[in-house]
């Protein structure tokens, strides 16, 4: 029982690359999410799921998409990478059902330098 | 708008000592509350959580914490420090959605 796995764990961009963040949770929960985490600020939320074929905006979503890919996958795609994206990403999943062990189940992150 | 201050960046403590970390948040209903610790290069785990009943609530590792609706707080304790605390502690408000706001972490170090 993996929980929620992300690669790679680190990764190295120039200005202006692209690349998609993976994530999957074997969980078979329905909520997902993508967190990012900077020195002094905590985990702020990028994009969330609540479910197969749905995404929202969470705080801080400019720069980046997402695509639910099935009900384990949910991918972080940076399309031009800039230095300000330059953070560990976190991915989570949930099962959100009263009673089932409600909380946030977080991958053990990404650490992405854009230069 | 939801949000947690967490005063505190960094406290030290001796080995068994007391530990309180400090949170305050603000939310406009009836708030979800956690606490998350994260130790060096490893993602968080969860120490406890509160959504209503009891306000004081019993996590792992021996913490506890109290939500205090008047003074919008959700303080975490551990009566005696180990080595092994050292880490950095998050506090998070939200809803049933899960949509967290962390605070920005204090950095716990044990003294021997």
């Amino acid at each position: 029982n993996a929980g929620v796995t992300q690669t790679p764990k680190f990764q190295v961009l120039k200005t202006g690359q692209s690349m998609t963040l993976q994530c999957a949770q074997d969980m078979n929960h329905n909520s997902m999410y993508w967190y990012r985490q900077d020195p002094g600020m905590g985990l702020r939320l990028i994009y969330y799921s609540a479910s197969e074929g749905t995404t929202d905006k969470g705080e801080v979503p400019n720069g980046y998409n997402v695509s639910r890919l099935n009900k384990r996958e949910f991918s972080l795609r940076l399309e031009s990478a800039a230095p300000s994206q330059t953070s560990v990403y976190f991915c989570a999943s949930s099962v959100l059902e009263p009673g089932k062990n409600e909380k946030l189940f977080f991958g053990s992150g990404t650490q992405l330098s854009v230069l | 708008a939801q949000s947690v201050t967490q005063p505190d960046i960094h406290i030290t403590v001796s080995e068994g000592a007391s530990l309180e970390l400090r949170c305050n948040y603000s939310y406009g209903a009836t708030p979800y509350l956690f606490w998350y610790v994260q130790s060096p290069g490893q993602g968080l785990q969860l120490l406890l959580k509160y959504f209503s009943g009891d306000t004081l609530v019993q996590g792992i590792k021996g913490f506890e914490a109290e939500f205090k609706r008047s003074q919008s707080s959700f303080n975490l304790r551990k009566p005696s420090v180990h080595w092994s605390d050292a880490a950095e502690y998050f506090c998070a408000v939200g809803s049933y959605d899960y949509k967290l706001s962390f605070g920005a972490g204090t950095t716990v170090t044990v003294r021997a």
